[in-house]
């Protein structure tokens, strides 16, 4: 079956920083790569996805690139802010969605 | 307006007994899932239902056992409750298959005592 890395766990940065969260997955079949964003005690929530037909894709401050050869997927946010802090998921679509173990993201004021 | 609500939020209990979680989605959404997120925030699936049938049905226990008896409606009823068990349960609903957007439920929070 799929497997998701994720890395590095945790990530810290400053305010105004850039942030990057990279995945690696398994299965070569696996065609969705989405971006969640879980904030403490809620519900995961997408902030943004990419299909493999597609290297990069861009919405404000938040980009995600595919590199389906390597089969590693990256996650940027530019100018943190604060209310950016949360865990943060990747996952890839095989059989079912497989998410990575999440990052907690700590963005210092 | 809520789009995947789950009953109960929190949910304690004693080992050993039954208890089941309720999952709607009124996104006029095929599939819906559960996924279970332990003490470490690990999120797996554990079962998939499209239009009422299973179709993802992951390695676990037999003590839990889904049921969905319409297309908006994917309850998880478990059996014979363990320590183990305890986590937050997620419930998820997305048109087609696993390669569109899943929208999840506000979670149930299991705790087995």
């Amino acid at each position: 079956g799929e497997n998701v890395e994720q890395h590095p766990s945790t990530l810290s940065v400053q305010e105004g920083d850039s942030a990057v969260i990279k995945c690696t997955y398994s299965d070569s079949a696996s065609n969705y790569f989405p971006w969640y964003k879980q904030e403490l005690g809620k519900r995961p929530q997408l902030i943004i996805d990419i299909r493999s037909n597609v290297g990069e894709k861009k919405d404000q401050r938040i980009a995600v690139t595919l590199n389906k050869t390597a089969k590693h997927f990256s996650l940027h946010i530019t100018e943190t802010q604060p209310e950016d802090s949360a865990v943060y998921f990747c996952a890839a679509s095989g059989k079912g969605l497989t998410f990575g173990k999440g990052i907690t993201l700590s963005v210092r004021p | 307006d809520t789009a995947v609500s789950q009953t109960p939020k929190y949910l304690v209990t004693q080992m050993g007994n039954d208890k089941s979680i309720k999952c709607e989605q009124n996104l006029g959404h095929d599939t819906m899932y559960w996924y279970k997120q332990d003490s470490k925030k690990f999120l797996k699936i554990m079962f998939s239902y499209n239009n009422k049938e299973l179709i993802i049905n992951e390695t676990v226990p037999n003590r839990f056992s889904p049921k969905s008896p319409d297309k908006a409606h994917l309850n998880l009823h478990i059996n014979s409750l363990e320590l183990g068990d305890s986590a937050v349960y997620f419930c998820a609903s997305n048109r087609g298959d696993s390669s569109y957007e899943q929208y999840f439920g506000p979670g149930t929070r299991l705790t087995v005592t």
